[in-house]
């Protein structure tokens, strides 16, 4: 079974201040999609950025960057100029083919935002 | 105009009884999914049905038994409730393919006492 572990239970980082959350997972495929979602204190599960393996190109969405290294098993979000609303859990999460789309997830990172 | 849709969002029941979640999605996805989140937060998969079809059933206690009258619904039944029966409960879905992840539902918080 894929693991998938994110070594940083809490964190916390300052306004506008920008944050690294860690996620290293463990597979024998060469093709896979990788995932970070954002839990928020409202219990929604949000996407918030997905990466192909396939693709060496580190995926982008506004303030949330990924740095993928695939020989490393590494998939670090990184969060820019953050927000009070980016209080919240994080979870990493692998998907490979053939496992009926199941999402492996990590144990979650907390994530304060303080003033 | 929701798009993953679960009822109730809390519930709170005694030890023994029979209860049901309900998920509904209108986004026309092909596969649907149970997952439990427990108290450390944790997610993990109990179920996944595609098209109706049961095609994940991981290692959950057979009180828990998943029913999917057509593609847009998923529900949950739970017999004989036990106390570690307690979680929030997420219903999912998603298209064909690797790369789209996930919609969630808001989860049902189940409290057994």
């Amino acid at each position: 079974a894929q693991t998938v572990t994110q070594s940083q239970p809490e964190m916390s980082v300052q306004e506008a201040e920008t944050v690294t959350l860690s996620c290293t997972y463990d597979t024998s495929e060469s093709n896979y999609y990788l995932f970070w979602y954002k839990q928020p204190p409202s219990r929604q599960m949000i996407l918030v950025i997905r990466q192909e393996a396939y693709k060496q190109q580190n995926a982008t969405e506004n303030r949330f960057s990924v740095n993928f290294q695939k020989a490393a098993k590494s998939f670090s979000l990184k969060i820019s100029d953050s927000q009070l609303g980016d209080t919240a859990m994080y979870f990493c999460a692998f998907m490979k083919p053939n496992s009926g789309y199941a999402l492996n997830f990590g144990k979650g990172t907390s994530l304060l935002v303080t003033p | 105009d929701t798009a993953v849709s679960q009822t109730p969002k809390y519930l709170v029941t005694q030890m023994g009884n029979d209860k049901s979640i309900k998920c509904e999605q209108n986004l026309g996805h092909d596969t649907m999914y149970w997952y439990k989140q427990d108290s450390k937060k944790f997610l993990k998969i109990m179920f996944s049905y595609n098209n109706k079809e049961l095609i994940i059933n991981e290692t959950v206690p057979n009180r828990f038994s998943p029913k999917s009258p057509d593609k847009a619904h998923l529900n949950l039944h739970i017999n004989s409730l036990e106390l570690g029966d307690s979680a929030v409960y997420f219903c999912a879905s998603s298209p064909p393919g690797l790369r789209h992840g996930y919609t969630f539902g808001s989860g049902t918080r189940l409290t057994v006492v």
